[in-house]
């Protein structure tokens, strides 16, 4: 069973498109997140949820909006796509926390497989 | 600032020989580091982790790190690399879950690792 998936592998597209990217987990996992990995295959957080709740916005242009209708799920919806938004989008979860603290298994994060998005 | 380095772009190695990355870290408190790889073409999985204890961590796939707080190094080391370990390696940083820092991990830039025969 796949435990963190996204949808779809590879996405080419023009500037200017609106595109959306699908991420499942059933991990039954609190938080997830949204990371852009580009082409020299640097990785950096864009978003994170936990319960679906906004918890980090790290300065991405309002052009991407997360999306997140249920714990298990989180969309990326990209608005007039430029060129530098070529990237691997990868998406990942963790545990998240609980009333009674953090546990150290909830910096444990699982990737998707990622999604190559191409804008030409 | 938070910070992870991994000094070694592109590393080869011939299969069955050994293999060590390294990682250096800037952390302000006791860091939880994390190395995962990246096989061509796949997602990221996870090979191991340090939170605290044992300096030295056995991972998946035959890897192992220690953690040196006295150099914030978290090397990773494999006795003897075979052809599948070919593949992008990633150190990475925790940051603590707080308000808006959420445990989001902080990468460094990868080590390609090249496995000749």
């Amino acid at each position: 069973d796949t435990a963190v998936s996204q949808t779809p592998k590879y996405l080419v597209t023009q500037m200017g498109n609106d595109k959306s990217i699908k991420c499942e987990q059933n991990l039954g996992h609190d938080t997830m997140y949204w990371y852009k990995q580009d082409s020299k295959k640097f990785l950096k957080i864009m978003f994170s949820y936990n319960n679906k709740e906004l918890i980090i916005n790290e300065t991405v242009p309002n052009r991407f909006s997360p999306k997140s209708p249920d714990k298990a799920h989180l969309n990326l919806h990209i608005n007039s796509l430029e060129l530098g938004d070529s990237a691997v989008y990868f998406c990942a979860s963790s545990q998240g926390s609980g009333k009674r603290g953090i546990p150290l298994r909830s910096y444990e994060q699982y990737f998707g497989p990622g999604t190559r998005l191409t804008v030409t | 600032a938070q910070s992870v380095t991994q000094p070694d772009i592109h590393i080869t190695v011939s299969e069955g020989a050994s293999l060590e990355l390294r990682c250096n870290y800037s952390y302000g408190a006791t860091p939880y580091l994390f190395w995962y790889v990246q096989s061509p073409g796949q997602g990221l999985q996870l090979l191991l982790k340090y939170f605290s204890g044992d300096t030295l961590v056995q991972g998946i796939k035959g890897f192992e790190a220690e953690f040196k707080r006295s150099q914030s190094s978290f090397n990773l080391r494999k006795p003897s690399v075979h052809w599948s370990d070919a593949a992008e390696y990633f150190c990475a940083v925790a940051h603590r879950m707080t308000t808006d820092s959420w445990g989001k991990l902080q990468f460094g830039a990868g080590t390609q690792v090249v496995v000749t025969p």
